[in-house]
C-alpha cells in the first residue's frame, strides 16, 4: 500500500534555531503534498499545499517566511520551521495521495512529527 | 469557504456497544469524504466515500455518505477498547485539498 514516511518523529530545538521535517513518499509519486498542524485535542489544520517543482500555496494566516516548503522531487517534500519559537511547538503532519493507486487508499499521512521548542 | 462539523464532540461507551458518529459538511465541488481514526500519532485511513448510499464496510466498522442531504456517518458495532481514538471526517474538493471535522473523540471502556 502507498507509505509516506515522515522524519523525525520528536525533535526538540532551541528558541531561534531551524528545524527541517522531511516528507517521503515510498512507493508512489506524489506531485502534491500536504503539511498540517495539530494542536493538542484539536484537529488537522492545513498549513500548506506543496507542489512539486513549484511554490506552495499557503493558507491564510501561514507565515511563508517562517515555514517554508521545498518539494524539489515527486517523492520528497520538505517543512524548514525557521526561527522557531515556543508557540511553534505542536504535532506536524504531511500527507500525499497516490492518485495511481487503488480508490481505498484516499490520503496517506506521515507518522508526524513532535516538535518542542525550548 | 468547506466546512465540516463533526458530532458528537466527545463519547463514552461500554465494550459492546455499537456507536454512530456523525459528519456533516458544506464543500464547494465536492469529490470525497473521508474517515480516518487517529490514536497517538498520524491518522490512519479508514474509508472513502464518493457515491450516495452505497456503504462501505470493514470488520465492525461501516460508514454511508448522503450526498443530498451532506452527511456521512460512520458506525461501529460491538466496540472493544481498541476503539478508542478521535475519528476524523474530512472533506476532500475538486482541488484536491481537505478539508477536516473537528473530530469526535470515542472512549470504550471495559
Amino acid at each position: 500500500g502507498a507509505v509516506v514516511s515522515q522524519h523525525p518523529s520528536w525533535v526538540i530545538c532551541k528558541s531561534g534555531t531551524s528545524v527541517k521535517i522531511e516528507c517521503r513518499s515510498l512507493d508512489f509519486q506524489a506531485t502534491t503534498m500536504f503539511w498540517y498542524r495539530q494542536f493538542p485535542k484539536q484537529s488537522l489544520m492545513l498549513m500548506a499545499t506543496s507542489n512539486e517543482g513549484s511554490k506552495a500555496t499557503y493558507e491564510q494566516g501561514v507565515e511563508k517566511d517562517k515555514f517554508l516548503i521545498n518539494h524539489a522531487s515527486l517523492t520528497l517534500s520538505t517543512l524548514t520551521v525557521t526561527s522557531a519559537h515556543p508557540e511553534d511547538s505542536s504535532f506536524y503532519i504531511c500527507s500525499a495521495r497516490d492518485v495511481q493507486g487503488v480508490e481505498n487508499y484516499g490520503y496517506t499521512f506521515g507518522s508526524g512529527t513532535r516538535l518542542t521548542v525550548v | 469557504e468547506d466546512k465540516v462539523v463533526q458530532s458528537p464532540l466527545s463519547l463514552v461507551v461500554h465494550e459492546g456497544d455499537t456507536v454512530t458518529l456523525n459528519c456533516s459538511y458544506e464543500v464547494t465541488n465536492f469529490r470525497s469524504l473521508l474517515w480516518y481514526k487517529q490514536e497517538k500519532k498520524a491518522p490512519t485511513f479508514l474509508f472513502m466515500l464518493t457515491s450516495s448510499g452505497i456503504e462501505k464496510k470493514s470488520g465492525r466498522l461501516s460508514s454511508i455518505l448522503d450526498k443530498k442531504e451532506l452527511f456521512s456517518i460512520l458506525n461501529i458495532t460491538a466496540t472493544q477498547t481498541g476503539d478508542s481514538a478521535i475519528y476524523l471526517c474530512a472533506v476532500e474538493n475538486a482541488g484536491n485539498m481537505l478539508t477536516f471535522g473537528g473530530g469526535t473523540r470515542l472512549m470504550v471502556k471495559p
